[in-house]
């Protein structure tokens, strides 16, 4: 039972253009979210997150949007950048930091950037 | 660079032998998540330690991993008799500003 799913595995944009990554979560305690990307043989790094009480979060190329009551969220990048080619994991937690439980990811979503 | 570092890197191990992995984060960070990440899928919870107290230990995935944190400071997660299904990223995190912050992981493959 996935509680965090992203159902694209891999996205293709091409550089310059908007990137827009998608989550859908079916637990309604979750109140944190996350994004990571991930490189190869490296950890998830940390890109942005943002908590129920917000629709939106912004920094710098990095928009996340939250719709609570589809239980969806969706990364934007903008613009797409060849280094933003990556595995990009989204995360939940019913608490900030994760708590006790730690956190729920996706499977991920492989965005590849086209020259 | 997280601040959280990992060791080895890699592990080649046979079958049947036991591992230890170590996390080290620069800081004292008070809250340390062991994670596991398999091929296609994302990050998988295991473990939780609130400094060394470990409060989450329900979904380590058998009898044969443990954990511990003995000061607080560092941990360590240890895999017993090894099974080819335990290949695997061994990912630790660690809380700062309430964000999880990972290390690079260690790379486990059992012969």
């Amino acid at each position: 039972d996935q509680q965090v799913k992203q159902n694209s595995p891999s996205l293709s944009v091409q550089e310059g253009r908007i990137s827009i990554l998608n989550c859908d979560y079916t637990n309604s305690m979750f109140d944190y979210f996350l994004w990571y990307k991930k490189y190869p043989a490296e950890g998830p790094t940390f890109l942005i997150s943002i908590s129920s009480i917000k629709d939106k979060n912004e920094d710098g190329r990095f928009t996340v949007f939250l719709n609570k009551s589809a239980k969806h969220l969706s990364l934007h990048i903008v613009p797409s950048q060849p280094g933003d080619s990556a595995v990009y994991f989204c995360a939940a937690s019913a608490y900030s930091g994760g708590g006790a439980d730690g956190l729920t990811f996706g499977k991920g979503t492989h965005l590849i950037i086209q020259p | 660079d997280t601040g959280v570092s990992q060791n080895p890197r890699h592990k080649i191990t046979k079958r049947g032998q036991n591992v230890t992995f170590r996390c080290d984060p620069i800081s004292e960070h008070n809250r340390l998540y062991w994670y596991r990440q398999t091929l296609g899928q994302g990050p998988e919870f295991l473990t939780y330690f609130q400094n060394e107290a470990q409060l989450e230990k329900s979904r380590l995935l058998s009898d044969r991993f443990s954990a511990e944190r003995p000061k607080g400071s560092f941990s360590t997660l240890e895999i017993q008799r090894t099974e080819q299904g335990d290949s695997a990223m061994y990912l630790c995190a660690c809380n700062a500003q309430e964000t999880q912050y990972f290390g690079p992981g260690t790379r486990l493959l059992v012969l």
